[in-house]
Order: C-alpha cells, then structure tokens, then sequence
C-alpha cells in the first residue's frame, strides 16, 4: 500500500521564480494538508484541500496557492520566489471523518531558493 | 487557538536509559495530542496519539505518552533507549471540528550515546 509520495524530492530555483509541487495521498484518504518546514523549525501549516476547495488556511501569503484534483492528488504553487522560502514542503493526507484524522506525511520537497 | 511548547530542544541520554521528551498544549478544546519522528531527510511518522480514550498511550518502538489535564502536558516516555531512537521529535496538537490542521512544537533532538 503506497502512502504519501511527493515530486521533486529536490529543486533549486532562484529569487522571483514560481515552483509547483505535487503530491499523491495515501490510498483511501480524500484530504491534503501541507506544511512548511524550515531548518531546525517544526511543520508550519500552509493550507488544507478537501473536494478539490481550500478548506483552512494557515497565516501565509497569497504567494501560496495550491489546488487539488478529482483522484485527490494535490500541487503547491509559490510565486515569486524569496530566499526565505527555502524549506522542506511536507505533503499529509487524512481521510476526513475517521476520529482524529490522522496525519501520515510524505517524504517532502526539499526547496532551495538562491 | 492550539499551540504546544516542547522543553529542551536538545536531550542526550545514554543507551539503554530512560527517555522523557516533554510536551505542554494549550488548547480552547478538548485536544487530540500526537507525537512524530523524524530521521534525517525524511518526513514525520506517527509514533502515537491521543484521541480522549485512554489517558496513557502506546504507541510504536517502545514509546509511550500519558495525557495529563491537570497539567495539560503529554510528555514522551521510553524506558530503555535505543541507538536507533536517535531523531527529531515534534509533539502537535489539533482541536475538534472537521479541520485536521495540526499546530507542531519545534521540536527536540534526542541523541543516544553509547
């Protein structure tokens, strides 16, 4: 049974460049959730997609956008690239009315902005 | 709002001794408690959560957690380290609701000496 999995595991871009980032949930999950984590810090929340809608929003800028699709998969987009948003993308997916919701994460994407 | 403070960033113990990574929340709403792992260059996987069931909770490799209200803390335990335990460990926190944000500490670096 595959969990998360996530493309690119490794980018490098520079300042003002935009960046997608893809994500395929676990089997069986219909929400995505990603994070933001940046060195030495713990997952910050970005968004989380539900029906292919934005259903919560973390506190980031409009840069940030993301869209998911009818097989539930998901992409990230941030536009005009700043060197602080050089982090590591973690992608989650839940299924959505099972208790907690658990998390299960992917390996991440590992963003470089020069 | 949900937030958690880890204590100690960093905890060295030496193989085979306990582990007590500490975790407090502050949460508006009966909370659901987790703790991840993460090892270098990968994402976060589940070691345990609480979901307002048991107040102690097992989870995997060894570790538990036990939900203490009075307190509001939800430390990690382990009675013998392993050098494999060597990671990042995040405590989260989540409220109710159909929204599965999870709000992260920054974390603790356990390290295992021999």
């Amino acid at each position: 049974d595959a969990g998360v999995t996530q493309s690119p595991t490794h980018l490098i871009k520079t300042r003002g460049q935009q960046v997608t980032l893809r994500c395929s949930p676990k089997s069986g999950h219909d929400t995505v959730s990603w994070y933001q984590q940046a060195l030495g810090q713990g997952p910050q929340f970005i968004f989380q997609y539900y029906e292919e809608e934005e259903r919560q929003r973390g506190n980031f800028p409009d840069r940030f956008s993301g869209h998911q699709f009818p097989n539930y998969s998901s992409e990230l987009n941030v536009n005009a690239l700043l060197l602080g948003d050089s982090a590591l993308y973690l992608c989650a997916s839940s299924q959505t009315g099972t208790g907690a919701n658990v998390l299960t994460f992917g390996a991440g994407s590992r963003l470089t902005v020069l | 709002a949900q937030s958690v403070t880890q204590l100690g960033s960093h905890v060295s113990v030496s193989e085979g001794a306990l582990v007590l990574l500490r975790c407090n929340y502050s949460s508006s709403v009966p909370p659901y408690l987790f703790w991840y792992v993460q090892y270098p260059n990968q994402g976060l996987q589940l070691l345990l959560k609480y979901t307002s069931a048991a107040t102690l909770v097992k989870g995997i490799n060894g570790f538990e957690a036990e939900f203490k209200k009075s307190e509001t803390s939800f430390h990690l335990t382990k009675p013998s380290a392993h050098m494999s335990d060597a990671a990042e460990y995040f405590c989260a926190v989540r409220g109710g609701g159909t929204a599965s944000k999870l709000t992260f500490g920054t974390g603790t670096r356990l390290q295992v000496t021999l």
